[in-house]
This record gives C-alpha cells, sequence and structure tokens, in this order.
C-alpha cells in the first residue's frame, strides 16, 4: 500500500485554517494516522484512527476521512504548527508513511 | 511512563554491520510492540521494522528484510536492530518507537545516526 498527500508545502499564516490531504493505493479502512514533526526533533502523533486525537494535542487539530482519502485540518494556525505533518497506514504490515507535508509561514 | 533512548550509531563502511540499541527507562516496555522507523538526511519518514510485545513476531520493509534483524529483550528492557551488508542507502536517522495494538506509533525515541560511507 502506498501513500500520497497534497498538497507537498502550503504556506499559510497565523489564525489560518489549512487542509493536508492523505491518499492510499487501496482501502485500509480506518487505519490512518497523523505526525508532527519540526526540525531536528522527533515526530510526534497527533491524530490515530483517522480522527482520534491523541492526549494533549490541541481541539484544532482533526481528521477525517475513511478507505482511500483521508485529511488533517488544522484551524487557527498558531506559532507553533509550522513543521511538517506526515500520514501513515497501519493497515497491514509494511506500515508506509506518506512524503510529507511542509507547512510554512507566509 | 515511556522514555526511549537509542544509541550505538555511527559511521561504518558499505557492506558492514551494525548494532543500534534502544532502552526504555519506562515499566510498559514488555507489553508493546517496537518499531524502528528511518529518515535519510532531508527526507520523509521510512518504516524500518517491528516486532511483537514478547519479541517472537518480527515484521520488516522489502528494503531491509533479509539484511536487518530486530529484536526486542523484555528482561534488559531493550530493542536491536542488527544491520547487515549496510549500503549508501541506509543511511540515516533511526528511530525507536512503541507501537500500539499493532497499530499507531505513540512515543518516539530521539533517534540515532547511522551513516554509511567509505
Amino acid at each position: 500500500i502506498q501513500m500520497t498527500q497534497s498538497p507537498s508545502s502550503l504556506s499559510a499564516s497565523v489564525g489560518d485554517r489549512v487542509s493536508i490531504t492523505c491518499r492510499a493505493t487501496q482501502s485500509i479502512r480506518t487505519y490512518l494516522n497523523w505526525y508532527q514533526q519540526k526540525p531536528g526533533k522527533a515526530p510526534k502523533l497527533l491524530i490515530y484512527a483517522v480522527s482520534s486525537l491523541q492526549t494533549g494535542v490541541p481541539s484544532r487539530f482533526t481528521g477525517s476521512g475513511s478507505e482511500t482519502d483521508f485529511t488533517l485540518t488544522i484551524s487557527n494556525l498558531q506559532p507553533e504548527d509550522f513543521a511538517t505533518y506526515y500520514c501513515q497506514h497501519s493497515f497491514t504490515i509494511p506500515y508506509s508513511f506518506g512524503p510529507g507535508t511542509k507547512l510554512e509561514i507566509k | 511512563q515511556v522514555h526511549l533512548v537509542e544509541s550505538g550509531g555511527g559511521v561504518v563502511h558499505p557492506g558492514r554491520s551494525l548494532k543500534i540499541s534502544c532502552v526504555d527507562s519506562g515499566s510498559t516496555f514488555t507489553s508493546y510492540a517496537m518499531h524502528w522507523v528511518r529518515q535519510a538526511p532531508g527526507k520523509g519518514l521510512d518504516w524500518v521494522a517491528v516486532i511483537s510485545y514478547d519479541g517472537f513476531n518480527p515484521h520488516y520493509s522489502d528494503n531491509v528484510k533479509g539484511r536487518f534483524t530486530i529484536s526486542k529483550d523484555n528482561a534488559k528492557h531493550t530493542l536491536y536492530l542488527q544491520m547487515d551488508s549496510l549500503t549508501t542507502e541506509d543511511t540515516a536517522v533511526y528511530y525507536c518507537a512503541r507501537g500500539v495494538s499493532g497499530s499507531y506509533i505513540d512515543h518516539w525515541g530521539q533517534g540515532t545516526l547511522v551513516t554509511v560511507s567509505s
């Protein structure tokens, strides 16, 4: 199963609402997770099973979708949200990641 | 509580071997599957391998199958990755990470850099 993400990069301003799309080459049901990574740091789990928010993650992060098409939406962007975002499926081994979406400050 | 610390990275020649480790100082290591995920310089995340909570069921990506071996010592709270026949394509930061219910990854170490170069 291959994962794609769009866009590959995105410029936005503090306070904006942005969406990142992730697509699988076959149905992965609801086995879709989102991670945030900042430069020089390990990834951090944001959302698992499409829409479940990891403990401590702000509610401005939401996930949606099913089968092959998924979306991560960030509302009211904050300065600390500028980072790279990866989707990952956990439907079958190997658990592949998407190529990432870099969110930059406009 | 989970605290994963990788070690053992370094510079190695192509074709040689290296074994990296990850110690969990927390109390839940024996109950969870563990993963290795790598990231080449300036590139995205690349899932490498996973092993079951009891250390008996390893699985690998096609890129490393037959060359890498993941193992888990629950008595020592330590995860290992034995890497053989290394190539320059294996140059990356290697992260160990905790897997939940055979599904998502909820905790990551800080990573250890492996550089394969002549």
